[in-house]
């Protein structure tokens, strides 16, 4: 079935450690996109990435770090993770990056730290 | 700054009709989405408007008027299925998305 997976789907983690949340689509879609969403506050864009190769800053890329290394995979790593980290982030993908080309989302990790 | 308001809550009767608005300020705009997310899932695509005027698409209907900065989503025929929250996302001059909070919709029978 064609769409986007996410894993883990959930992860309890230390402050201080390290984790990546790993994102990978099947549709061939430029661009992807990772967000962070937080109750009482609108889905917040972390990176994103128009093409394989390249990658951009969103609103709240502190903290985090992202590579595109091919069209399918978008990781996203915590270098040192922080209890403000604690979320729920989805991985997202759209056909073209700088458009307004419908998003597609993965179904999410919910991470907590601790 | 960019700013997208909607209700937190609203509460409608299965079978009747729902209104919810939203209301931007934002730099830039190539267009409005609205997406439905059900409690512990993703978001689902609904709709997108760029245009003034009403799209509709079956039980669900959206609305923008770009003077005003606002749009709202109009769901007929409440069924029980549609008990989730409903996202707004203004694309802005660089297309990225601002994404309102969500209104929480619950429906009772």
């Amino acid at each position: 079935i064609a769409g986007i997976t996410q894993a883990p789907t959930s992860q309890i983690l230390a402050a201080g450690r390290r984790m990546t949340l790993r994102c990978t689509q099947d549709m061939r879609h430029n661009a992807m996109y990772w967000y962070r969403q937080d109750l009482g506050l609108g889905l917040r864009l972390i990176h994103y990435s128009n093409t394989a190769g390249t990658t951009g800053k969103g609103e709240v890329p502190d903290g985090y770090s992202v590579s595109r290394a091919n069209t399918d995979d978008f990781p996203l790593t915590l270098a040192s993770a922080v209890p403000s980290q604690t979320s729920v982030y989805f991985c997202a993908s759209s056909d073209q990056g700088g458009s307004t080309d419908t998003q597609y989302f993965g179904p999410g990790t919910r991470l907590t730290v601790l | 700054g960019q700013n997208i308001d909607q209700p937190t809550e609203m509460t409608a009767t299965e079978g009747a009709i729902v209104q919810i608005n939203c209301t931007y300020q934002t730099s830039g705009f190539n267009g409005l989405f609205w997406y439905q997310q059900h409690a512990g899932e993703a978001p689902t695509f609904l709709s997108y408007n760029v245009l003034d005027g009403l799209e509709e698409k079956g039980r669900f209907s959206s609305f923008l008027s770009r003077s005003k900065g606002y749009s709202y989503l109009l769901l007929k025929e409440l069924q029980m299925k549609d008990s989730a929250s409903y996202l707004c996302a203004v694309s802005d001059s660089n297309y990225q998305l601002i994404w309102g909070a969500g209104t929480k919709l619950i429906i009772k029978p």
